[in-house]
């Protein structure tokens, strides 16, 4: 069955690393999301991407970025981990009808 | 897209329906319901979507009132495994468009 994966799934790194978080999708959509969820706050924005070279800024991207080099692939890398970006990551592809399919999620802690 | 306003919490017994609601008053004519749920620490799920029409699927049934300015979610035989987050989001269809996620409503089913 397609699906939408991430890894890891958890994650511990120290401040100042940079760190790359893994998301795949086997359904061939064009368009995928970078969401994070921390308490309080519900789900936003990091960046998304419409297709193969196409990268956007979302809500809260500072010292996020991402590369869309394949369809199938999204990584997600923080250049410099800070303590303000422990959180949990979720990723997302939308069908051609918009529908949004999220990941298992990311937990990331950074000390 | 348009705002929505959800009870922060409901609880239901376990096998009778659960009935979530949801108002948009500032929808607009092209923009769908949409509802999400999540359970505790995995990744958002898809449940239902509808522009005007009833909706039914294997998981639940959306009702959109005639003016389209609120909505209700109904699980018709609730589990204690629908004990989730539910979130209603009013946006419009093309695929690149965002989810705006807000509180969103705790259900909890109880035995």
């Amino acid at each position: 069955d397609a699906e939408i994966t991430q890894s890891p799934r958890h994650k511990i790194t120290e401040t100042g690393r940079q760190v790359t978080l893994a998301c795949h999708q086997t359904w061939n959509h064009n368009n995928m999301f970078w969401y994070r969820q921390d308490l309080g706050h519900g789900l936003r924005l990091i960046h998304y991407s419409y297709g193969v070279h196409d990268t956007n800024k979302g809500e809260v991207s500072d010292g996020y970025s991402v590369s869309r080099s394949n369809t199938e692939d999204l990584p997600l890398t923080l250049e410099s981990a800070a303590s303000s970006q422990t959180s949990v990551y979720f990723c997302a592809s939308s069908d051609p009808g918009g529908t949004q399919y999220f990941g298992p999620g990311t937990r990331l802690l950074v000390l | 897209d348009a705002k929505t306003t959800q009870p922060p919490s409901m609880d239901c017994a376990e096998g009778r329906a659960a009935n979530l609601p949801c108002n948009h008053s500032t929808i607009s004519g092209n923009e769908y319901v949409y509802w999400y749920r999540q359970i505790h620490s995995q990744g958002p799920q898809y449940i239902i979507h509808g522009l005007k029409n009833n909706e039914t699927n294997e998981m639940a049934s959306l009702i959109i009132t005639e003016d389209r300015k609120s909505s209700t979610l109904i699980l018709p035989h609730a589990t204690l495994r629908d004990t989730a987050v539910y979130y209603c989001i009013v946006r419009g269809r093309n695929a690149g468009n965002m989810l705006t996620f807000g509180g969103g409503t705790r259900l909890m089913v109880k035995p």
